[in-house]
């Protein structure tokens, strides 16, 4: 059965602190791996992977995949308030499913 | 707003009682999906759609659910003699895939089903 972990569960910084979320993946038929943020409603997407070894970048967000480890990283520099959400993991295979993960729940403090 | 529209936001009902739910996606968009979310949990997938054929569901759906996507346009999502088990977020969302590689899925708002 495909499956999506994310490490941590849940996370407290501070303002300017950076993090990295983790998600790692046993997904049969691998097409791509999606990163989303959930604040109050609906997960807004924030990057689609689909290549080892590629960062993606956007503001102080970027993310990598690696496909030989089954694993990707999502980074947050210099975090603000604003960033405080949950962080979603999903894996797309070729049955053109979404499998998500239980999510990475962040708090930043000011 | 041309995002995915998702009707009513919230919905309080007894057990037993029968609900639906309505799903409009992004008007190009070709795939439809549907999630169940608890509290804790990322979402859980349901069942999608490529236009109007429902391509896949997942175990969880149970006979009691059906969801039905007429003329590929709007989705709706139905759910009879609910259980307490069935309160949830229900999401819907869409995407375009035009056979090069599914474009990212963009979420509906919700709804807040609450069984009493």
């Amino acid at each position: 059965e495909d499956k999506v972990v994310q490490s941590p569960l849940s996370l407290v910084v501070h303002e300017g602190d950076t993090v990295t979320l983790n998600c790692s993946y046993e997904v049969t038929n691998f097409r791509s791996l999606l990163w989303y943020k959930q604040e109050k409603k609906a997960p807004t997407f924030l990057f689609m992977l689909t290549s080892s070894g590629i960062e993606k970048k956007s503001g102080r967000l970027s993310s990598i995949l690696d496909k030989k480890e089954l694993s990707s990283i999502l980074n947050i520099t210099a975090t603000q308030t604003g960033d405080s959400a949950i962080y979603l993991c999903a894996v797309e295979n070729y049955g053109q499913n979404f499998v998500f993960g239980p999510g990475t729940r962040l708090s930043v403090l000011p | 707003d041309t995002g995915v529209s998702q009707d009513p936001r919230h919905k309080i009902t007894k057990r037993g009682q029968n609900v639906t739910f309505r799903c409009d996606p992004i008007s190009e968009h070709n795939r439809l999906y549907w999630y169940r979310q608890t509290l804790g949990q990322g979402p859980e997938f349901l069942t999608y759609f490529q236009n109007e054929a429902q391509l896949e569901k997942s175990r969880l759906l149970s006979d009691r659910f059906s969801a039905e996507r007429p003329k590929g346009s709007f989705s709706t999502l139905e759910i009879q003699r609910t259980e307490q088990g069935d309160s949830a977020m229900y999401l819907c969302a869409s995407s375009l895939d035009r056979g090069l590689g599914n474009q990212p899925q963009h979420f509906g708002d919700g709804t807040r089903l609450s069984i009493l």
